[in-house]
């Protein structure tokens, strides 16, 4: 079946910090992948996606590449800020599967220091 | 962009009652729409698929008689959560998609 194994947080920064956080995925087929992001007591809002291997996606400073021969879709970020706090969701879409359900990895905590 | 409208935001109900979430597809139809449950610091959990017009296809372990679903319009699914018990207490999200899946506020029930 399809997973998704992102790194395990929280991760603290301090601000203008270069940001990682891992995301590799197992999968049938040929997924879309997805970032979300969730802010304290908020749903999920879509940060970027990629829907082909060597597609990059990128939104408000925030970047990943689909990468299928490491199976990877790694979100980068050159200089984070405070406002950047929050729960980051790796997911992915089996392109067999309607509707778009998503494969959800255990989400990484960013916390970010002044 | 497409927007995915869920409410309530916050509801507290008390043991053996019902609560009714209700998840709306503002600028879009959506003929599947995703129910999914997000325990404390935990990435979140399908429950069950939506299907407008038919059965809800459920999870394995998710209780279908205590999660009713019912999709009757392309633009509106409902989760009614049944005889409620504390252990119930979770935030629960929709998700519909437009080229790509959009999701709700959330839900967070408190069951006391």
């Amino acid at each position: 079946g399809n997973s998704v194994t992102q790194m395990e947080g929280p991760v603290t920064l301090s601000e203008e910090a270069f940001l990682t956080i891992n995301c590799t995925y197992t999968a049938t087929g040929y997924p879309s992948l997805f970032w979300y992001v969730q802010y304290p007591g908020e749903g999920l809002q879509l940060l970027l996606k990629a829907t082909k291997a060597d597609d990059k996606g990128s939104n408000k400073g925030f970047e990943a590449t689909y990468r299928k021969e490491t199976t990877s879709f790694h979100l980068e970020k050159g200089s984070v800020q405070v406002s950047d706090s929050a729960v980051y969701f790796c997911a992915l879409s089996d392109s067999n599967n309607a509707g778009n359900m998503l494969t959800f990895g255990g989400g990484t905590r960013l916390m970010v220091k002044p | 962009g497409a927007v995915v409208s869920q409410h309530p935001s916050r509801v507290i109900c008390k043991s053996g009652t019902s609560v009714k979430i209700e998840c709306r597809s503002l600028d879009f139809q959506a003929t599947t729409m995703f129910w999914y449950r997000q325990f404390p610091k935990k990435s979140l959990m399908l429950m069950a698929t939506s299907n407008e017009g038919s059965k809800a296809t459920y999870e394995q372990g998710v209780e279908k008689d205590k999660f009713l679903i019912n999709h009757a319009s392309l633009t509106l699914s409902t989760l009614t959560v049944t005889s409620a018990h504390p252990e119930d207490s979770s935030f629960y999200i929709c998700s519909a998609s437009s080229l790509v899946p959009f999701f709700g506020q959330g839900t967070r029930l408190t069951v006391v």
